[in-house]
């Protein structure tokens, strides 16, 4: 199993370009999240889905969109890039909504908006 | 709402010195909690977790112990290594489908 694969692991950006991650996983799992890491900040929730079909908000939501496009994939949109959306991306994935169950990360993607 | 807290750093220490990281937290009920570590360049991997109130998670050396009474899930470990060297987070899940991250905590060990 390749657990969760992000693509691509480097990228930069000039302001007001856009670009889409992506994130896949093969783990079978019902949830699916996208997080930025900021230094001195940890992990800030950006979106979320619960199952295929469904997404909500999380903590830091503006700026992005997203996308469930079947069980295995969730995409992360930037639409027009800003230099705030200079970050390290995370996507994650569980299982299900038992508290019990961990989250599996990708590797990340370094983004760089100049 | 419910949240994580743990100490700051960075920590450096000496090999085969005795290591804790501080974690507490404020939830409702009783959720679930978990260290992550992060390898440079790597994401996230969960390193213990705990699900009920004086549980003892363990991985590798390293040991966490679900303190109700204290709200607290300490991280320790009897020796380090230059290989610990990570950065460590807290976490914790309740009702919801969510993971609630502490802000991490650097590690630093010299040999």
């Amino acid at each position: 199993n390749a657990g969760v694969t992000q693509t691509p692991k480097f990228q930069v950006l000039k302001t007001g370009q856009s670009m889409t991650l992506q994130c896949a996983q093969d783990m079978n799992h019902n949830s699916m999240y996208w997080y930025r890491q900021d230094p001195g900040m940890g992990l800030r929730l950006i979106y979320y889905s619960a199952s295929e079909g469904t997404t909500d908000k999380g903590e830091v939501p503006n700026g992005y969109n997203v996308s469930r496009l079947n069980k295995r994939e969730f995409s992360l949109r930037l639409e027009s890039a800003a230099p705030s959306q200079t970050s390290v991306y995370f996507c994650a994935s569980k299982s299900g909504p038992n508290p019990y169950n961990e989250q599996f990360f990708g590797p990340g993607t370094r983004l760089t908006v100049l | 709402g419910d949240s994580v807290t743990q100490m700051e750093g960075p920590v450096t220490l000496s090999e085969e010195a005795f290591l804790t990281i501080n974690c507490t937290y404020t939830a409702t009920g009783y959720p679930s909690l978990f260290w992550y570590v992060q390898y440079p360049g790597e994401g996230l991997q969960l390193l213990l977790k705990a699900t009920k109130a004086d549980d003892k998670g363990s991985n590798k050396g390293f040991e966490a112990t679900y303190r109700k009474e204290t709200t607290s899930f300490h991280l320790e470990k009897g020796s380090v290594q230059v290989s610990d060297s990570a950065v460590y987070f807290c976490a914790l899940a309740n009702r919801d489908d969510k993971i609630i991250f502490g802000k991490g905590t650097r590690l630093h060990i010299l040999p």
